[in-house]
């Protein structure tokens, strides 16, 4: 069965300091990978997605992750944060093949803190 | 502009009544997908359809149901046999069958049961 985990409840950074927010995945064969992000009574909005290719993707708002295979991570990071990172950001996988039929499992959730 | 209606965006429920959620997407998206988000839990997948006429359960379906009669529509219904149905409701869709393609999301319905 297909899993994401995401270990932080909580990031708390200074502005201008860099972010990183966890998550690890189980899924079997390829994951395809996802980071959306949302705000206060709102839906998801999409981040950025890794599918294949190179380990480091780069997304909206100055995002990025990186892929890790041998350590099933799809850590979520930022250079330089600012106030309106803040929000809360989910981690996304699903397996590739049409065998498992689209299902696309969520993290928990970290809700990220950025301090002026 | 494209993209996903859920209605209503509030609803309030007495215990032992059946409540439908509306999702409509002009998209023109073949997959669709309903999400229970509680606080601390993130979202949890509750059915998706991949084509009309056709979907699956997800992780937590018992309570709810729902039907694909049309492309664009996958609305869902909260039965009296969800045991604690007091939360925020999202709707999505993809444009691929196998889930390459992003999520788009709706705004959400908050459910509430008096």
């Amino acid at each position: 069965a297909q899993s994401v985990a995401q270990p932080e409840d909580q990031v708390n950074v200074a502005e201008g300091n860099p972010l990183t927010v966890k998550c690890t995945y189980s899924v079997s064969g390829n994951p395809y990978l996802f980071w959306y992000v949302q705000y206060p009574n709102r839906g998801l909005q999409f981040l950025l997605k890794y599918i294949t290719g190179d380990n480091l993707v780069k997304g909206s708002y100055g995002f990025e992750a990186e892929f890790n295979k041998s350590q099933t991570s799809f850590h979520l990071k930022k250079p330089s944060a600012l106030v309106s990172d803040s929000a809360l950001y989910f981690c996304a996988v699903r397996a590739s093949g049409y065998s498992s039929a689209s299902k696309i499992i969520f993290g928990s959730g970290t809700r990220l803190s950025i301090r002026p | 502009d494209g993209g996903i209606t859920q209605s209503p965006k509030y609803l309030f429920r007495k215990e032992g009544q059946n409540v439908t959620l509306s999702c409509e997407q002009n998209l023109n998206h073949d997959a669709m997908y309903w999400y229970r988000q509680d606080p601390g839990q993130g979202l949890r997948l509750i059915y998706y359809s991949q084509i009309v006429n056709d979907f699956q359960k997800g992780d937590i379906a018992e309570g709810y149901s729902v039907s694909r009669e049309k492309k664009e529509s996958f609305p869902l219904t909260v039965t009296s046999a969800q045991k604690n149905p007091t939360a925020f409701y999202l709707c999505a869709s993809s444009a691929s069958k196998t889930g390459a393609n992003v999520l788009t999301f709706g705004a959400g319905s908050r459910l509430t049961v008096l």
